[in-house]
């Protein structure tokens, strides 16, 4: 069995604070994918990031960053100095190979000006 | 390049009654998946298409729910009849590469289509 938990249902930050979305995954494969995605309002997936399984590189994009600890199954997002455009629903999302992307819960982010 | 379109966006119905969405992915993109957003909730996969055949149709309601890729490009997905459960986004997504493939590529998703059942 796959599952994605995103503990945290809505977060609401000020701008330029630093804000840390947590994914904590589960699966019994060893090659597996995960993935973030935006849902800004208008309701459209936006892919941010892919990940497999044997890379635990940090990645950092901007002011986007990712940490993939394979010993605590956790794939977890961090933007740095937000900003008002950053309010949106995070999915995080996990690909084995037996099934298509499985998503978490989503966590709702409201970043006030 | 054009993106995944959906149709309609809104559809208000009630229980009981049926109704259709359309998805048009990506042009060359072989794989089209149907997810289903219900509010407060992530995606969850209903079918997936590997060109006109289906891959993984085991979270489809199949009493109630049908879909098909005639030809390979398109698809249709249709629940009849509705319930009021039902009430949900229905995400279209595309994706170049097949199932089978590394990563399972990433998926491109249309602005869905809001059905509210009353």
């Amino acid at each position: 069995a796959q599952k994605v938990t995103q503990a945290q249902t809505e977060i609401s930050v000020v701008e330029k604070e630093d804000v840390t979305l947590d994914c904590v995954y589960e699966t019994r494969d060893t090659t597996y994918y995960l993935f973030w995605y935006k849902q800004p309002p208008s309701g459209e997936l936006v892919f941010l990031i892919r990940r497999n399984s044997f890379d635990e590189q940090n990645e950092i994009s901007g002011r986007y960053s990712w940490n993939f600890q394979k010993s605590t199954s956790s794939f977890n997002f961090t933007i740095t100095a937000s900003q008002v455009v950053d309010s949106a629903v995070y999915f995080c999302a996990l690909y084995t190979g037996r099934r298509a992307l499985t998503f978490g819960s989503g966590t709702r982010l409201q970043v006030q000006p | 390049e054009a993106g995944v379109a959906q149709s309609p966006r809104y559809k208000i119905i009630e229980k009981r009654q049926s109704v259709a969405f359309w998805c048009n992915p990506i042009s060359g993109h072989a794989t089209l998946y149907w997810y289903q957003q219900i509010l407060g909730q992530g995606p969850k996969l209903l079918i997936q298409f590997q060109n006109n055949g289906v891959v993984d149709d085991s979270q489809l309601p199949k009493d109630r729910f049908s879909a098909e890729r005639l030809k390979g490009v398109d698809s249709t997905l249709k629940i009849q009849p509705a319930k009021l459960e039902d009430s949900a986004v229905y995400l279209c997504a595309s994706s170049l590469e097949s199932s089978g493939r590394a990563g399972g590529g990433e998926l491109f998703f249309g602005e869905g289509s809001r059905l509210t059942v009353l």
